[in-house]
């Protein structure tokens, strides 16, 4: 099994740019949940996704972030317009049961 | 607010055993107690969690006391490949998804 895929691994792009993170779930996980990483918070879930359906989209800082899971092996998240202080680590993870998540390698964010 | 109390850091001697404590005070009856480790640059690793019983699998011993308000988790026989962070977690383990990650423990396992 390749666990969880994430691209790219690498971002680095300018304020104001669309940014797009990229992931593949384990096949058969029905759970999919998008995190960031910083020094100053720590790991903070974003929003996670059962069957393809958003269920907790609380964790979103702010409308500039969106993400979507259009079939169950793939999900995007976006962010649009991109500031300096959405650098991060974002980590995508699934599972077949909420609590024992498998993670990514993560997509490290730079915003210059 | 994360409900688990660790260390901020520890060592361990290589070939020893790493005991990792975590305090649960308030944990409720119907929460687990999970445990995930993140080696630097690696996205976070479930362990292993358990409710009341102690758990053991191939990566490492889970102890709950009695009270259920502290546990331990062991690594055998540690090893450098060992040196993560270690979250301590307690959810109810349902549909909510949402594992609160505090700041953790540091192992470094040294030679």
């Amino acid at each position: 099994d390749a666990g969880v895929i994430q691209s790219p691994r690498h971002e680095v792009t300018e304020m104001g740019q669309e940014v797009t993170l990229r992931c593949k779930p384990i096949s058969g996980h029905d759970y999919l949940f998008w995190y960031r990483q910083t020094m100053m918070r720590g790991l903070e879930l974003l929003i996670y996704f059962n069957n393809n359906v958003p269920i907790d989209d609380s964790g979103m800082p702010e409308d500039r972030f969106s993400a979507k899971m259009p079939n169950a092996s793939f999900s995007t998240l976006k962010i649009q317009p991109s500031e300096p202080r959405d650098s991060a680590v974002y980590f995508c993870a699934s599972s077949y049961r909420p609590d024992t998540q498998y993670f990514g390698p993560g997509t490290r964010l730079t915003v210059l | 607010d994360a409900k688990t109390t660790q260390p901020p850091s520890m060592d361990c001697a290589e070939g020893r055993a790493a005991n990792l404590p975590c305090n649960h005070s308030t944990i409720s009856g119907n929460e687990y107690v999970y445990w995930y480790r993140q080696i630097h640059s690696q996205g976070p690793q479930y362990i292993i969690h358990g409710l009341k019983n102690n758990e053991t699998n191939e990566m490492a011993s889970l102890i709950i006391t009695e009270d259920r308000k502290s546990s331990t988790l062991i690594l055998p026989h540690a090893t450098l490949r060992d040196t993560a962070v270690y979250y301590c977690i307690v959810s109810d383990g349902g549909s909510q998804g949402n594992l609160i990650f505090g700041k953790g423990t540091k192992l470094s396992v040294k030679p």
